[in-house]
């Protein structure tokens, strides 16, 4: 069954430092998605992307963060200067379309990244 | 705003037995969808089983089922002859748009 994959499993980056977050969506689906989840709390939507553009983003997704297709497969999550605050785990999602009236498509999520900032 | 109000931080049930876990939502679509995810140790979030606002039949997936009470805008989760392998933390989620908000979670031990 297709899935959605994360690397690294587990980042440990210093604070200040940039950190890029890497996730390879289903290869058909059309939406990507990142959320974070500060350890001990819920889980928190970040962005949603189609077409090449942000869709939609979260008061937590501020100038630090950015958001990347490179190429047909990766999507990735920038954080330029991390902070103690960003450790937290980060999930990529992905689903083939948005949802629409009468119709859902599940958002598939990735396995996560543990991001841990000292 | 859209929340989700999961009131019971934590649960036990004895296994073999059946729990039901509480979830509230705030919300003014009339369009929406309603999940609920397990986390194991992993962390890996696993979709258990969701529930379109416009459909009045409870969603039923195996021993999950769920009672969807739209009026209330309650959306709870009944886990029949609890397993081991389901202790973990559950999540309760509304989607609207492409947006998915969770709840604080319930954490739920599996007596044996």
């Amino acid at each position: 069954e297709p899935e959605v994959t994360q690397t690294p499993s587990h980042q440990v980056t210093q604070m200040g430092q940039e950190v890029i977050l890497r996730c390879v969506p289903i290869s058909n689906h059309l939406y990507f998605y990142w959320y974070r989840q500060i350890l001990g709390q819920k889980v928190e939507f970040l962005v949603s992307f189609y077409n090449n553009e942000i869709s939609e983003k979260s008061e937590i997704f501020d100038d630090q963060f950015s958001v990347e297709r490179p190429d047909g497969s990766n999507f990735t999550l920038k954080i330029r200067s991390t902070k103690l605050e960003d450790s937290a785990m980060y999930f990529c999602a992905s689903s083939a379309e948005a949802p629409s009236w009468g119709q859902m498509y599940e958002q598939y999520f990735g396995p996560g990244t543990r991001l841990t900032v000292t | 705003a859209q929340t989700v109000t999961q009131s019971q931080p934590e649960m036990s049930v004895q296994e073999a037995e059946t729990v039901t876990l509480s979830c509230t939502y705030d919300t003014s679509e009339s369009d929406y969808y309603l999940f609920w995810y397990k986390q194991p140790p992993s962390r890996q979030m696993i979709l258990v089983i969701r529930q379109e606002a416009y459909k009045q039949q409870n969603a039923t997936e195996n021993r999950f089922s769920v009672n969807f009470q739209k009026a209330a805008k309650s959306f709870s989760l009944k886990i029949s002859d609890s397993q081991l392998g389901d202790a973990a933390m559950y999540f309760c989620a509304y989607m609207v748009d492409d947006k998915i908000i969770f709840g604080k979670g319930t954490r739920l031990h599996i007596l044996p």
